[in-house]
């Protein structure tokens, strides 16, 4: 199976920040990774496809990147509706596999 | 717009039995496979299955496997998730998803999901 790995698993941020998130694959699964966005007692949304390409409807300060095994999920300025956790999964091969999930809290 | 709505959750003993259906509304639901993921209280997100748009193939976690099917009805635009043998640790929300894919294989990540349904192993 392939390990996904997010850090942090939690961070503090304010309003109008630049935020980061990591993501790193146990192996090569191309460009295969996708970002979702959970609030508390809702379902997942998904945010980011295929490591860079926005769904529609998704804020433009939401981005994806890549870079070999390792993926990158940044938020250009955190509005006070980004205050959620967020998950990498690959889509590569099957079982599909997630990441742990990184908590984004109100500084 | 597209809807999922699951039902069928509850609470069950330890080798027990349930069936989720997941009702899809808003899109044409025969050209899309679909998705099964849990998440446990607290914990982070399981993918469990999927099943082809044509119900030709479906695929699971080893975690399910032998004890959990897949299964759809695209008349009644449903799919279903039926669980047999549960265990203390399948005890999660169940959330359906739809796989962006039309008559494919699939592309492996969720585009839609519902809002999940409460499944409860305990004696």
């Amino acid at each position: 199976d392939i390990q996904m790995t997010q850090s942090p698993s939690s961070l503090s941020a304010s309003v109008g920040d630049r935020v980061t998130i990591t993501c790193r694959a146990s192996q090569s699964i191309s460009s295969y990774l996708n970002w979702y966005q959970q609030k508390p007692g809702k379902a997942p949304k998904l945010l980011i496809y295929t490591a860079s390409s926005l769904q529609s409807g998704v804020p433009s300060r939401f981005s994806g990147s890549e870079s070999g095994t390792d993926f990158t999920l940044t938020i250009s300025s955190l509005q006070p509706e980004d205050f959620a956790t967020y998950y990498c999964q690959q889509s590569y091969s099957t079982p599909l596999t997630f990441g742990g999930g990184t908590e984004v809290e109100i500084k | 717009q597209v809807q999922l709505v699951e039902s069928g959750g509850g609470v069950v003993q330890p080798g027990g039995s349930l069936r989720l259906s997941c009702g899809a509304s808003g899109f044409t639901f025969s050209p899309y496979g679909m998705h099964w993921v849990r998440q446990a209280p607290g914990k982070g997100l399981e993918w469990v299955a999927f099943i082809r748009y044509d119900g030709s193939n479906e695929y699971s976690a080893d975690s399910v496997k032998g004890r959990f099917t897949i299964s759809r009805d695209n008349s009644k635009n449903t799919v279903y998730l039926q669980m047999n043998s549960l265990r203390v640790e399948d005890t999660a929300v169940y959330y359906c998803a739809k796989d962006p894919l039309s008559y494919g294989s699939g592309s492996w990540y969720f585009d839609y999901w519902g809002q999940g349904t409460l499944v409860t192993v305990s004696s």
